[in-house]
């Protein structure tokens, strides 16, 4: 399996401000993914973070918004910006180690943004 | 697009009773995944099966998949407090390592001693 340390665990921001939310691992991975999951939902996919290309983004999540490094093939960044109130989520990281079937996620980052 | 359905949606057992889970897909299912979530936490990965009718346990938590591929069940024997929690089930619909996954809404299980 995967270790993913993902940083902050939680945070509570002010309305317009700025948060990047970092997603380390021990070990080389492909495919990164950033999910939110808002207050009793389920997880929405983000975007794929692939090292070495930008982002690709689902419908409805947009680079302005939710701007991705992805630097190497261990650590990627998600930004949350000019965050609103709608944008107080779990934000959770999750990898798929080579030659493994399994998604292995972070603990998550709470955000409330007031 | 697929889309899972799980059921049901909240649980409330006694200690020692059996329950089960179920998580029902729109389309055929190339990997269905079980995952754990305690409140506000990450996800804990349980079991993934792939082939029509295979079945899995570890300890008191048993899934299975059925022929079709398009329905899936979560069966926990003599739960206990440790086992409280939302499980989510999750799935692989283009059959392709390196996809993201798509996620029912999750069952939420309490456990009363």
């Amino acid at each position: 399996s995967a270790v993913i340390s993902q940083k902050p665990s939680r945070d509570i921001c002010q309305r317009g401000t700025s948060l990047t939310i970092q997603c380390q691992v021990d070990s080389q991975v492909t495919m990164m993914f950033w999910y939110r999951q808002q207050p009793g939902q389920s997880l929405t996919l983000i975007a794929t973070a692939n090292q070495g290309s930008e982002a690709t983004y689902e419908s409805g999540f947009v680079i302005d918004k939710f701007p991705i490094s992805r630097p190497n093939l261990t650590f990627s960044t998600l930004t949350v910006s000019n965050m609103s109130p709608e944008d107080s989520s779990i934000y959770l990281c999750s990898v798929e180690p080579l030659a493994k079937n399994i998604q292995y996620f972070g603990a998550g980052t709470r955000l409330s943004v007031l | 697009s697929q889309e899972l359905e799980q059921s049901p949606q909240s649980l409330i057992v006694q200690e020692g009773k059996n329950l089960t889970i179920n998580c029902t897909s729109s389309k055929t299912l190339y990997g269905l995944y079980w995952y754990k979530q305690k409140y506000g936490e990450g996800l804990i990965f349980l079991m993934m099966l792939q082939k029509g009718g295979e079945e899995k346990s570890h300890e008191k938590i048993t899934a299975k998949l059925d022929e079709k591929k398009q329905q899936s069940s979560l069966h926990i024997t003599a739960s206990q407090p440790s086992h409280a929690g939302i499980y989510l089930c999750g799935a692989d619909s283009y059959g392709q390592a390196g996809t993201a996954l798509i996620f029912g809404k999750g069952t939420t299980l309490s456990v009363s001693s």
